[in-house]
């Protein structure tokens, strides 16, 4: 069965510095997909980074970076130069591509930016 | 290029009365999910419908609540007769189109309370 954990209920980081948000997952599907999403206090979701599972590069959009280690069964999120409006929830998410497009979600990691 | 749309934003319900959560997706996105995110918690995956069709409604509680995607509209979530714990925020997100089915994309929720 699917399944995504967060294993971080709260990070603190200093601003500017890099953050690591740790995933793992489990599936025994050899075809699914990674996400990552924030969620900030006022409640919306907001897309942040997409990994394929026969991606072999890890995936990068801006200063957000996607740790994947196949064999590992790991995802992390790495953000480089923390900034306070990064202060929010963080969710691991992962769909099966075989079966439909259910997409499951870890329990989130919040992050607290500090200045 | 409005993106998802959700209404109402915000519902309040006495026990046993009827929520109807409307969403309608991105324009040219076919496909829609609805989720519920209790409050401190990730997100869960109720339900997965394309236009006139449920495709997955395996995160979906059998009894009282259910979804539907016409032909013309905006997809509905309905729940009957409610109670304490259906008190929540739930999300719809759509995919599709141009962008193809990696990334879904949310509305802003829309947050239920059940007195």
């Amino acid at each position: 069965a699917q399944k995504i954990t967060q294993t971080q209920p709260g990070m603190f980081v200093q601003e500017k510095e890099a953050v690591t948000l740790d995933c793992t997952y489990d599936t025994s599907d050899q075809s699914y997909g990674l996400f990552w999403y924030k969620q900030p206090s006022s409640g919306e979701m907001i897309f942040l980074i997409y990994q394929g599972s026969y991606d072999e590069q890890n995936a990068t959009e801006g200063r957000y970076s996607l740790n994947f280690q196949k064999a590992r069964k790991s995802a992390n999120l790495v953000i480089s130069a923390s900034q306070l409006g990064d202060s929010a929830m963080y969710f691991c998410a992962m769909r099966e591509n075989t079966g439909g497009f259910k997409t499951i979600f870890g329990a989130g990691t919040r992050l607290f930016v500090k200045a | 290029n409005a993106g998802v749309m959700q209404n109402p934003r915000h519902l309040v319900r006495r026990r046993g009365q009827e929520a109807r959560l409307r969403c309608s997706p991105m324009k040219g996105h076919s496909h829609v999910y609805w989720y519920r995110q209790l409050p401190e918690e990730g997100l869960k995956f109720m339900v997965y419908l394309q236009k006139e069709n449920i495709i997955d409604e395996s995160g979906m509680p059998k009894e009282r609540f259910s979804a539907e995607f016409p032909k013309e509209g905006p997809s509905i979530l309905r729940i009957q007769q409610v109670v304490r714990g259906d008190s929540a925020a739930y999300f719809c997100a759509s995919s599709g189109g141009l962008a193809g089915y990696n990334e879904q994309f949310f509305g802003p929720g829309t947050r239920l309370t059940v007195l």
